[in-house]
C-alpha cells in the first residue's frame, strides 16, 4: 500500500538560508508525487508535482523537488527562503484503494523562517 | 474565476447538534473529496465522490454523512455521533484523475462549544 513519511515535523531556518524538507514514500505502483503548501487558516495550494520525465521538478515560489526512485524520496528544496515562505508543507501520493483513487498525505512539515 | 467555495469559514456547534458544511465548485470537476485536518496529523479522508449520486467512505467516515445530488455540490454533515468534531475541514476536487492532484477550497473551521 502507498504511504508517505515526512521526516521533520518542524524546520526552523533563518531568512535567506537554504532549506530542504524531506519526504519518503512507499508505493507498489507507478509513482506520482506532489508537494502542497498551506498558509495559516487556508486551504492547500499545489507547489509542484512529479508525473514522469525529468526527476528535477520546478514549482512555484522558487521551490524545486527531486524524485529519487532508488531512495524512494521526493525532497523539497529552496536555495534562499523568505519570511513569506513560513507555512506548512505536505507531501502526497495517490492511493488506489479498490477501483477509485485519492491522495494520501504526509503529516506535514512546518517551516518557520526567522529574520 | 473557477474554484472551490467552502462556507462558512468558521462554524460553532453545540454538542448534540448536527451541522452541514457547504462545498461548491465551478470547475466542472467530476470527483470531490472531504478531508479532516488536525494539528500534527496531516489530512485524513472522510468521504469522496467520483460521480453524481455515488460516494465512498474514506478512512474516518464514522459520524459523518454526505450527498452528491449535483456535480457542483458535495455537502458534508457532521452528526452528533462524531465524538470529536472540532477540526479544520477541507474540500477538494479534480477532473483529470487523482494522478494529477487536487484543487482545494479554503476550509471550514468547526468548533464544538
Amino acid at each position: 500500500a502507498q504511504s508517505v513519511t515526512q521526516l521533520d515535523s518542524q524546520v526552523p531556518v533563518f531568512e535567506e538560508a537554504p532549506v530542504e524538507l524531506r519526504c519518503n514514500y512507499s508505493s507498489s505502483v507507478s509513482v506520482y508525487l506532489f508537494w502542497y503548501v498551506q498558509y495559516p487558516n487556508q486551504g492547500l495550494q499545489l507547489l509542484l508535482k512529479y508525473l514522469s520525465g525529468s526527476t528535477l521538478v520546478k514549482g512555484i515560489n522558487g521551490f524545486e523537488a527531486e524524485f529519487n526512485k532508488s531512495q524512494t524520496s521526493f525532497h523539497l528544496r529552496k536555495p534562499s527562503v523568505h519570511i513569506s515562505d513560513t507555512a506548512e508543507y505536505f507531501c502526497a501520493v495517490p492511493y488506489y484503494g479498490g477501483s477509485q483513487g485519492n491522495l494520501i498525505f504526509g503529516k506535514g512539515t512546518k517551516l518557520s523562517v526567522k529574520p | 474565476d473557477g474554484g472551490i467555495t467552502q462556507s462558512p469559514k468558521y462554524l460553532f456547534r453545540k454538542e448534540g447538534q448536527n451541522v452541514t458544511l457547504s462545498c461548491e465548485q465551478n470547475l466542472n470537476h467530476d470527483a470531490m473529496y472531504w478531508y479532516r485536518q488536525d494539528p500534527g496529523q496531516g489530512l485524513r479522508l472522510i468521504y469522496y465522490s467520483q460521480i453524481v449520486n455515488d460516494f465512498q467512505k474514506g478512512d474516518i467516515a464514522e459520524g459523518y454523512s454526505v450527498s452528491r445530488e449535483k456535480k457542483e455540490s458535495f455537502p458534508l454533515t457532521v452528526t452528533s455521533a462524531q465524538k470529536n468534531p472540532t477540526a479544520f475541514y477541507l474540500c477538494a476536487s479534480n477532473r483529470e484523475g487523482v494522478n494529477y492532484g487536487y484543487t482545494f477550497g479554503s476550509g471550514t473551521r468547526l468548533t464544538v462549544v
